[in-house]
């Protein structure tokens, strides 16, 4: 069986500042990682993946995100916000193997402050 | 390239009746899977259809039920609505079933059961 947990329902964070968007995991088999971001109305876009090759995995506008196995995290970041980043971010996770569905955590709002 | 459509965007139902929600696949992709999005919280996943077969299935009981076409677009059906099933239905279409592949998500169809 596999769940995420994301801590933290809502972050806020100034412009500029950086983002630190929490998710722990957990899998019975080697997982695949994912970060999605969700804007208000719309389906979900991919941040980035994480499929057994480098730890450090960087994504799109400015977004990355290490996986640590002994600490079962996957940990998205973000060295400076802009306002455009404001929107509802989820981790997810899913086996490797043909039939395993992402399974999704509850998600985290993320605010940007001027 | 087109991206996953869905249809219809929103739509309001009465407790009992059934609902039909449609996806159009990204081109060239044969697998599509089906989440349900309830207010506040992560997608969970419903059902998955590989090559218009069921290829895995979530918590969900029967009256969910769904379809995938030749051309690989694909149904979600309803019956006997229930007010929990009120949610955001996102429909998400892949190059190939398994974890590693890419699931690309549609904007999702509105559905409120009154």
């Amino acid at each position: 069986a596999q769940s995420v947990t994301q801590l933290g329902s809502h972050v806020s964070v100034s412009e500029g500042a950086l983002v630190l968007l929490r998710c722990n995991y957990s899998s019975s088999v080697p997982p695949y990682l994912f970060w999605y971001v969700q804007y208000p109305n719309q389906g979900l876009q991919l941040l980035l993946k994480y499929t057994s090759a480098a730890t450090l995995v960087k994504g799109i506008n400015g977004f990355e995100a290490e996986f640590k196995k002994s600490e079962t995290s996957f940990h998205l970041t973000k060295p400076s916000a802009h306002m455009s980043d404001a929107a509802e971010y989820f981790c997810a996770v899913s086996g490797n193997s043909g039939n395993t569905p992402l399974v999704f955590g509850k998600g985290t709002r993320l605010s940007v402050i001027a | 390239e087109t991206g996953v459509t869905q249809s219809p965007t929103h739509l309001i139902k009465t407790r009992g009746q059934q609902v039909t929600l449609r996806c159009s696949s990204q081109s060239g992709h044969n697998t599509v899977s089906w989440y349900q999005q309830a207010l506040g919280q992560g997608p969970q996943f419903i059902f998955q259809y590989y090559r218009e077969e069921e290829n895995g299935r979530g918590n969900f009981p029967p009256r969910f039920s769904g379809l995938q076409f030749p051309n690989y677009s694909s149904e979600l059906n309803v019956n006997a609505l229930e007010l929990d099933d009120s949610a955001l239905y996102l429909c998400a279409s892949s190059l190939d079933r398994g974890g590693s592949y890419e699931q690309y998500f549609g904007p999702g169809t509105r559905l409120t059961v009154t």
